[in-house]
C-alpha cells in the first residue's frame, strides 16, 4: 500500500463546483502540502501544513483552501472550480527530523474542470 | 530571487548516452539541493541531492556535480538507459522550509 494515498485519482467536474480531494500518510510525518503539476510550469505549492494547528499559503493559494483533519489528513478544496485549475494535484509529507527533509509525493490526482 | 531554473525542457538521447540536466539558482540561503524522478502516472520521487558543502555526488549512475560560485547544479546520467526514462525536477530549499522546484526535464533514451 502507498504510503500518501490520494482520492480520487482522476476526476471531472463542471466550472463553479465545489471539488475535494483527500490525502492520507502512513509516513507519520507532521508536514504535508499540495503541490499542482502543469506541463512547463513544474510543481507549485498551494498550501502547506507543518502540523494540526498550522496552515500556510503557497505560491498559488488563490481558488484553494485546504483542511488538516488529523495528522494523517490533509484535503484541498476547490470552491468553485474554473477550468484553469485543470492539473495533476499532487499530496506530499515531510519529516524534518530525517535526512534532507526529502518530499514524498502521492501518485497524484488528475482534476479536470470543464 | 525564489526561481530555480531548469533546462532544457525535454532531451533525448541513446542508450548509453549521458544525458545532463542543468539548474540554476539565485537565493544563496539554499542549503539543499535534490533531484526527483518522475516515471509516467506516478508521483515524483527522491533520486538524488548534495549540499553547497560538496562539489559532486554520485550515486550509482547519478551524478550531481554543484557550482557554488556560479549557483548552478546539474544531474549527469552515466550509461543511459530506457528505464531512466522520466521527467526529472531539480529542486532547493533553505533549512527545512520549502522547496521551490524547476520546471521539469522530460529526458527520453531510445533503445
Amino acid at each position: 500500500d502507498a504510503d500518501v494515498t490520494q482520492t480520487p485519482r482522476n476526476r471531472i467536474t463542471k466550472t463553479g463546483k465545489r471539488i475535494m480531494l483527500e490525502c492520507s500518510q502512513t509516513k507519520g510525518h507532521d508536514r504535508m502540502y499540495w503541490y499542482r503539476q502543469d506541463p512547463g510550469l513544474g510543481l507549485r505549492l498551494i498550501y502547506y501544513s507543518f502540523d494540526v494547528k498550522d496552515i500556510n499559503k503557497g505560491e498559488i493559494s488563490d481558488g484553494y483552501s485546504v483542511s488538516r483533519q488529523a495528522q494523517a489528513k490533509f484535503s484541498l478544496s476547490l470552491e468553485s472550480a474554473i477550468p484553469n485549475q485543470t492539473a495533476l494535484y499532487f499530496c506530499a509529507t515531510s519529516d524534518p527530523r530525517g535526512s534532507g527533509n526529502t518530499i514524498y509525493f502521492g501518485e497524484g490526482s488528475w482534476l479536470t474542470v470543464v | 530571487q525564489q526561481q530555480v531554473k531548469q533546462s532544457p525542457q525535454s532531451l533525448i538521447v541513446q542508450k548509453g548516452g549521458i544525458p545532463i540536466i542543468n539548474c540554476a539558482y539565485e537565493n544563496t540561503a539554499f542549503d539543499y539541493f535534490p533531484w526527483y524522478q518522475q516515471f509516467p502516472g506516478k508521483g515524483p520521487a527522491l533520486l538524488i541531492a548534495i549540499r553547497p558543502d560538496v562539489s559532486e555526488k554520485k550515486e550509482g549512475r547519478f551524478t550531481i556535480s554543484f557550482n557554488k560560485s556560479a549557483k548552478q547544479f546539474s544531474l549527469h546520467i552515466m550509461d543511459s538507459q530506457p528505464g531512466d526514462s522520466a521527467t526529472y525536477f531539480c529542486a532547493a530549499s533553505s533549512g527545512t522550509y520549502k522547496y521551490i522546484f524547476g520546471t521539469g526535464t522530460r529526458l527520453k533514451v531510445l533503445a
